[in-house]
């Protein structure tokens, strides 16, 4: 099936740094999503965004839909060890379609 | 609110036998539910997408008869993966759509790690 591409594949940080990660599609989505995933969990939900341009917080998270429709981007600010994890993107065509998940982008904070 | 369990969280079993899985919507109704696989350091994949009361529907490339799914109740739905091989050790996550919400949002399961010998 189709995934979007994200990247970086994987960051090596340190406490304290922020963190810059996105998402590209080659075709448009209607919403974009970001969730974490830990070890040996399920994903959780950490922003929706609903409007091209949106920009979205959720404490140190913020997250942006871009203007075409076709990109969404995820800052983490002053990172933590407990965001620690992977980070995944997902889109979404319509209301009620199907999600479309990115590759992944691999987290881990060094003291 | 808007919580997902799963059972059971890992299972092993041998190869020729089945495996059941079970989805719960614990707090809210999901007329729909979604199931899909994990293989390690990878990304989730759609299986299929599980209706109440009606027919699941299948991602392309997946076995409807190897991974038969029922959605009987607004809070259950299951997996069974028949006859499973090596091959179909994943971890199987489900996820919830909540008829109430207007965003449409899925919520996911913990998951369940299936070993197959």
């Amino acid at each position: 099936g189709q995934q979007l591409n994200q990247s970086p594949q994987s960051m090596f940080i340190q406490e304290g740094e922020d963190v810059s990660m996105n998402c590209t599609s080659s075709s448009i989505f209607n919403t974009w999503l970001w969730y974490k995933q830990e070890p040996g969990e399920g994903p959780v939900l950490l922003i929706a965004l609903y409007k091209a341009g949106e920009l979205t917080s959720n404490g140190r998270l913020t997250a942006q839909f871009g203007i075409t429709r076709k990109d969404s981007f995820l800052n983490i600010s002053a990172s933590i060890p407990s965001d620690v994890g992977i980070y995944f993107c997902a889109g979404r065509a319509g209301t009620a379609s199907k999600l479309t998940f990115g590759t992944g982008t691999r987290l881990q904070v060094t003291l | 609110g808007a919580v997902v369990s799963q059972h059971p969280s890992w299972v092993i079993c041998k190869s020729g036998t089945s495996v059941k899985i079970e989805c719960r919507s614990l707090d809210f109704q999901a007329t729909t539910m979604f199931w899909y696989r994990q293989f390690p350091k990878q990304s989730l994949m759609l299986m299929a997408t599980s209706n109440e009361g009606s027919k699941a529907t299948y991602e392309q490339g997946v076995e409807k008869d190897k991974f038969l799914i029922n959605h009987a109740s607004l809070t259950l739905s299951t997996l069974t993966v028949t006859s499973a091989h090596p091959e179909d050790s994943s971890f199987y996550i489900c996820s919830a759509r909540d008829t109430r919400s207007v965003s449409y949002e899925q919520y996911f399961g913990p998951g369940t790690r299936l070993t197959v010998t």
